[in-house]
């Protein structure tokens, strides 16, 4: 496979439920984000990982705890969701995160909170 | 408060009718304005980086242009396939952030 990968496409879960979605890139790239698009709103950047180490936390909320073992996988796990939650997260990658480079995106993950 | 405000919303046009697409930016220092093309279901696809004002970008119907207040994305002689939400994101100064705007909805009608 090529590019950036999520699974899964879509998932719809409780509000006391605990999942997790996963990112996977292959471009050789070394910075990986995790972004929520909500309807008719601009992109919303959650968090930054560098070469495995996280860099950026936007005041995301602790119901949502990224995870990244290695510069080519993106784990974001989900648990006490609110229905306010529910949006596309998608995953993207770059070389760096200097922002000089452009990210490239997944297809995301629908998430809808019951 | 640094902002980027992509117009109109949404726009509807005839395959074959050209027109252009606007992103206004009001942050300080640019660093780099970059354009995306996202397909229902998809993830933003990208298309160009400009870093200067006067810089021009190409790829077959579209062109980017970019200037001190904001970039335009030209599609010319747009055909069905061209349909998609269009994106545009700024990055400022030295931070390595992107301020993203909220799209705009482009629909080619045959």
């Amino acid at each position: 496979e090529t590019g950036v990968t999520q699974t899964p496409r879509h998932l719809v879960m409780g509000m006391t439920n605990k999942k997790s979605l996963k990112c996977e890139q292959h471009l050789g790239h070394n910075a990986m984000y995790w972004y929520k698009q909500s309807a008719k709103k601009p992109l919303e950047l959650m968090f930054v990982y560098n070469f495995k180490e996280q860099t950026e936390n936007n005041s995301v909320p602790s119901r949502f705890s990224p995870e990244c073992p290695n510069s080519s996988h993106l784990f974001l796990h989900l648990h006490t969701l609110q229905p306010e939650d529910s949006a596309l997260y998608l995953c993207a990658s770059s070389q760096d995160p200097s922002g000089n480079q452009p990210q490239h995106f997944g297809d995301g993950t629908r998430l809808s909170i019951l | 408060e640094d902002q980027v405000t992509q117009s109109p919303e949404a726009l509807r046009l005839q395959e074959g009718e050209s027109s252009s697409l606007n992103c206004s930016y009001t942050v300080s220092g640019l660093r780099g304005l970059f354009w995306y093309r996202q397909d229902p279901g998809k993830g933003p696809e990208f298309l160009f980086t400009l870093y200067s004002a006067g810089e021009e970008k190409e790829k077959e119907r579209l062109k980017a242009t970019l200037t001190k207040k904001e970039s335009f994305l030209h599609i010319t002689a747009p055909k069905p396939e061209d349909s998609a939400t269009y994106l545009c994101a700024v990055r400022w100064d030295s931070n390595y952030q992107l301020i993203w705007g909220a799209g705009t909805k482009l629909i080619i009608k045959p």
